[in-house]
C-alpha cells in the first residue's frame, strides 16, 4: 500500500494570495496515476486534477498540478473565497487505493 | 441532474449491522464502475470498496474485508454496502463515489454524494 503524506496540515493565507500544497509517497506513484480533490464540509468532493496535471471539467485555470515520482504539488495561483477547503491527493495505481491526509487551506 | 445520495446510516452498535443505499440519477448508472470511500472524524478518506458494472469484479480494503459486501441493482440505479461487525472505528461519514473511466476503471473519482453518517458507539 502506498502511504500519501500531505503537508502542511494547514496553510493560512489570504485571497488573492498562491498556495501550494504538497503530496509525498513513500513509493513510487506508478505512471501518472495521481489526483487531487477538494471538500468543503457537508458537501461531496470535487474532482479537481487527475494524471498528476489534468484539470478535470470545468476547473479554473488557477488550479494545477505538477510533479513525478513521490513528489506531488498542487498549486492555486490567486486564492478566491471559494477555494479555502481541505484538499486531498489520492494515488491510482490500482487497489488498495489510497488518500493523503488532506491540507486544510484557511483565510488568514 | 447528476447525482448520488446516500442513506441508511445511523447509530449502531458494536457487533451490529447496518445497510447502506447509495442512489444513482441523471446518469447510466449501469455503465459504471462504482466505490464506496469514508472519512472518520477528524481523519482523512479512506477507499473501503470497489465494484465493477456487472457485480462480478469486487475489491475491498483490508480494514473491511469480510465484514463489508459492496452490491449494486443496475435496474434501481442503486449501489449498497452491507455492514457487519461493526467496531467503533467503523464510524465514519460514507460517500459513495463513480469511477470517472466508466465500464473500465481509470480509479478515480469525478462524481461523489454528499454522505451518509454511521456511528458505532454502546
Amino acid at each position: 500500500e502506498i502511504v500519501l503524506t500531505q503537508s502542511p496540515g494547514t496553510l493560512s493565507l489570504s485571497p488573492g494570495e498562491r498556495a501550494t500544497l504538497s503530496c509525498r509517497a513513500d513509493q513510487s506513484v506508478s505512471s501518472t496515476y495521481l489526483a487531487w480533490y477538494q471538500h468543503k464540509p457537508g458537501q461531496a468532493p470535487r474532482l479537481l486534477i487527475s494524471g498528476v496535471s489534468s484539470r478535470a471539467t470545468g476547473i479554473p485555470d488557477r488550479f494545477s498540478g505538477s510533479g513525478s515520482g513521490t513528489d506531488f504539488t498542487l498549486s492555486i495561483s490567486r486564492l478566491e473565497p471559494e477555494d479555502f477547503a481541505v484538499y486531498y491527493c489520492q494515488q491510482y495505481g490500482g487497489p488498495p487505493l489510497t488518500f493523503g491526509g488532506g491540507t486544510k487551506v484557511e483565510i488568514k | 441532474e447528476v447525482q448520488l445520495v446516500e442513506s441508511g446510516g445511523a447509530l449502531a452498535q458494536p457487533g451490529g449491522s447496518l445497510r447502506l443505499s447509495c442512489a444513482a440519477s441523471g446518469f447510466t448508472f449501469s455503465t459504471y464502475v462504482m466505490n464506496w470511500v469514508r472519512q472518520a472524524p477528524g481523519k482523512g478518506l479512506e477507499w473501503i470498496s470497489y465494484i465493477n458494472t456487472d457485480g462480478h469484479t469486487i475489491y475491498y480494503a483490508d480494514s473491511v474485508k469480510g465484514r463489508f459486501t459492496i452490491s449494486r441493482d443496475n435496474a434501481k440505479n442503486s449501489l449498497y454496502l452491507q455492514m457487519n461487525s461493526l467496531r467503533d472505528e467503523d464510524t465514519a461519514v460514507y460517500y459513495c463515489a463513480r469511477d470517472f473511466g466508466g465500464q473500465a476503471p481509470y480509479w478515480y473519482f469525478d462524481l461523489w454524494g454528499r454522505g451518509t453518517l454511521v456511528t458505532v458507539s454502546s
